[in-house]
């Protein structure tokens, strides 16, 4: 498997409530990507990173935001929770533009 | 709204059969590629098939592109029950640096 971990891998949540998922790679890919799964949506992309502090918005980012501070991480924060963010979140490497995506485990999160 | 778009949303089909499956999706691309996902798990890469390729082959799976109606198909020959699993078509979307996926096919093979 490629080196790519998330973390945590499940976490309960109250609404209003800031919370910080990570993904941390060890493949030195530029590209990195943050999706959620929803039943009947697929996987919606929220925010990607292009390089170190390169990031942009996907179709799905509001109420979310990003960090790169490092090749290796790639942080994703829900400022305040809402119950509507209750998802399978799943980051995902890549080394060139629209290459093959290698996935991470995923991290289910529910906001009570 | 997404990229790619697949059909049908589900196929079950008895083992040793084809199945196939469909994506279509609205912008250019440079390239196309088709995933799988057990359930509970990560996607995983099964094949890449660049705009200027029209079919491709890897080991029992065939994929075609159609850069004029936008469209993708997926053969899976000869199914096995361990193929049961959602398959998502996903695309550069243009050449934007990032990549977006469908809703996905949940394909079922009963023995």
């Amino acid at each position: 498997d490629a080196g790519i971990t998330q973390s945590p891998r499940h976490k309960v949540t109250e609404t209003g409530t800031p919370v910080t998922l990570r993904c941390h790679q060890t493949e030195n890919h530029r590209y990195m990507y943050w999706y959620r799964q929803d039943p009947g949506h697929g996987l919606r992309l929220i925010h990607y990173s292009y390089g170190v502090k390169d990031t942009d918005k996907g179709e799905v980012s509001d109420g979310y935001s990003v960090s790169r501070s490092k090749t290796e991480d790639f942080l994703l924060t829900l400022e305040s929770a809402t119950s509507s963010q209750t998802s399978v979140y799943f980051c995902a490497i890549s080394d060139e533009q629209g290459t093959e995506a290698f996935f991470g485990q995923g991290t289910r999160l529910t906001v009570v | 709204s997404q990229q790619g778009e697949e059909d049908p949303q589900a196929l079950s089909i008895q083992e040793g059969e084809n199945a196939t499956m469909n994506c279509s999706y609205k912008t250019s691309i440079n390239n196309l590629q088709w995933y799988r996902q057990n359930s509970g798990r990560g996607l995983v890469h099964l094949i890449l098939i660049r705009s200027n390729e029209r079919e491709k082959h890897s080991g029992r799976l065939r994929v075609t592109l159609d850069t004029s109606k936008k469209s993708s198909s997926l053969l899976i020959t000869a199914s096995r029950a361990a193929d049961t699993a959602s398959y998502f078509c996903a695309t550069d979307a243009g050449g934007a640096q990032k990549l977006v996926f469908g809703q996905g096919t949940r394909l079922t093979i009963n023995p």
